[in-house]
């Protein structure tokens, strides 16, 4: 069984760029959550795919949209990057929406 | 604001005493509680968990506890182990709504050093 995957592994961008990261849910799960850990910061909840559709989201602004595709991977868009988006993106996969959470490693973003 | 707390940023212990690990919480909605754990490079996993109707849940060496009144919960770890040297994270989260996504509040994280 494939756990949670991320690519890429780091990335670099700078100030006004765009970014994409992905995950591949773990086989079976169709539900995938989407977090950002800023350095010394616990994860906070982004927003959450279930069944291709938005199902819930945090205190992010719209410039952070995502999808998720028939097989339940997920992309995470982040527009007009500004240095605080710098940090670690965690994506999880579940079962269901409130199903208990496998997450990936993670895509370290640095915004220069 | 933030609803779940760990104000131990960090903790050494040595080999084979008790690690306890503190968490506080401000939403006494939430009726569920988990630990995660996690390695540099890698992402949160799952350690321990329990739910709001109870106040001790055990797992080999692990053991919650949760005191509602306080909105406390506290993590021990007996023995501990150089390899459980590691960000502990405790998380929060409402499951008994209709529109459950399973959104986790994590606290801020305390990382455990186990000495040999």
């Amino acid at each position: 069984e494939t756990g949670v995957t991320q690519s890429p592994t780091h990335l670099i961008k700078t100030r006004g760029q765009q970014v994409t990261l992905r995950c591949s849910s773990q086989s079976g799960h169709n539900t995938v959550s989407w977090y950002q850990q800023a350095l010394g910061q616990g994860p906070q909840f982004i927003f959450q795919y279930y069944r291709e559709e938005e199902n819930g989201r945090g205190n992010f602004p719209p410039r952070f949209s995502g999808l998720q595709f028939p097989n339940y991977s997920s992309e995470l868009n982040v527009n007009a990057l500004e240095l605080d988006d710098s940090a670690l993106y965690l994506c999880a996969s579940s079962f269901s929406q409130g199903g208990e959470q496998f997450f990936g490693p993670g895509t370290r973003l640095t915004v220069l | 604001d933030q609803q779940v707390k760990q104000n131990s940023p960090s903790l050494s212990v040595q080999e084979g005493r008790i690690s306890i690990l503190n968490c506080d919480y401000t939403n006494s909605m939430f009726d569920y509680f988990l630990w995660y754990k996690k390695y540099p490079a890698e992402g949160p996993t799952f350690l321990i968990s329990i739910s709001s109707i109870k106040d001790k849940n055990e797992d080999g060496r692990f053991t919650v506890f949760l005191n509602k009144s306080a909105k406390h919960l506290s993590l021990h770890i007996v023995p501990s182990q150089p390899g459980d040297s590691a960000v502990y994270f405790c998380a929060a989260t409402r499951r008994t709504i209709s529109s459950n996504t399973g959104k986790l509040i994590f606290g801020q994280g305390t990382t455990l050093q186990v000495k040999p």
